[in-house]
């Protein structure tokens, strides 16, 4: 069974500074993994996703995440925080076999000080 | 584009009660999910849909959590009766399909249970 692990419940940092969301994974073969954001009393909004291809992907608002076959990680990575950057953070991952279900993490905040 | 609608946006009811949430994906979209978002955890898929097929419900409560999606568009989640223990946000989320598409979700049904 595939799990997700954001071992960080919350991260600071300055605005200006670069800011990492660490995510680790487990899944059978090649994963699909995601990052989405939620702000206060509002669903989940999709930021980026690695299905193939560049470990390198880039989404929305400025933000990265690099995969890493080797380590099973899939950090979220952003240059410049911004405090309208502050929400909680959830990276997701899902097994290309089997009913492919998309498994969550617990989450981690991030605290973007002005 | 209009987005995943869900309502109510709210409920309170008290344990033994039944309560329905309903969810209107995205136009198109075959995939339908339902989470269930318990305070400090990450969203926990309850059943998801491919047009009017359930794909996978293997963490639904079946004794008491019941889910339809009638012609293949529009969805509702039942809880009969309602325990203490489901108290939390319901995500109503959609796709274009399975695989390494992003699900799209909305602002979420928030139920208490007194």
């Amino acid at each position: 069974a595939q799990s997700v692990a954001q071992p960080e419940d919350q991260v600071n940092v300055a605005e200006g500074n670069p800011l990492t969301v660490k995510c680790t994974y487990s899944v059978s073969g090649n994963p699909y993994l995601f990052w989405y954001v939620q702000y206060p009393n509002r669903g989940l909004q999709f930021l980026l996703k690695y299905i193939t291809g560049d470990n390198l992907v880039k989404g929305s608002y400025g933000f990265e995440a690099e995969f890493n076959k080797s380590q099973t990680s899939f950090h979220l990575k952003k240059p410049s925080a911004l405090v309208s950057d502050s929400a909680l953070y959830f990276c997701a991952v899902r097994s290309r076999t089997g009913f492919q279900k998309l498994v969550f993490g617990t989450g981690t905040r991030l605290l973007v000080s002005p | 584009e209009a987005g995943v609608a869900q309502s109510p946006r709210y409920k309170i009811i008290e344990k033994r009660q039944s309560v329905a949430f309903w969810c209107n994906p995205i136009s198109g979209h075959a995939t339908l999910y339902w989470y269930q978002q318990i305070l400090g955890q990450g969203p926990k898929l309850l059943i998801q849909f491919q047009n009017n097929g359930v794909v996978d419900d293997s963490q639904l409560p079946k004794d008491r959590f019941s889910a339809e999606r009638l012609k293949g568009v529009d969805s509702t989640l039942k809880i009969q009766p309602a325990k203490l223990e489901d108290s939390a946000v319901y995500l109503c989320a959609s796709s274009p399909g399975l695989a390494g598409y992003e699900q799209y979700f909305g602002p979420g049904t928030r139920l208490t249970v007194t």
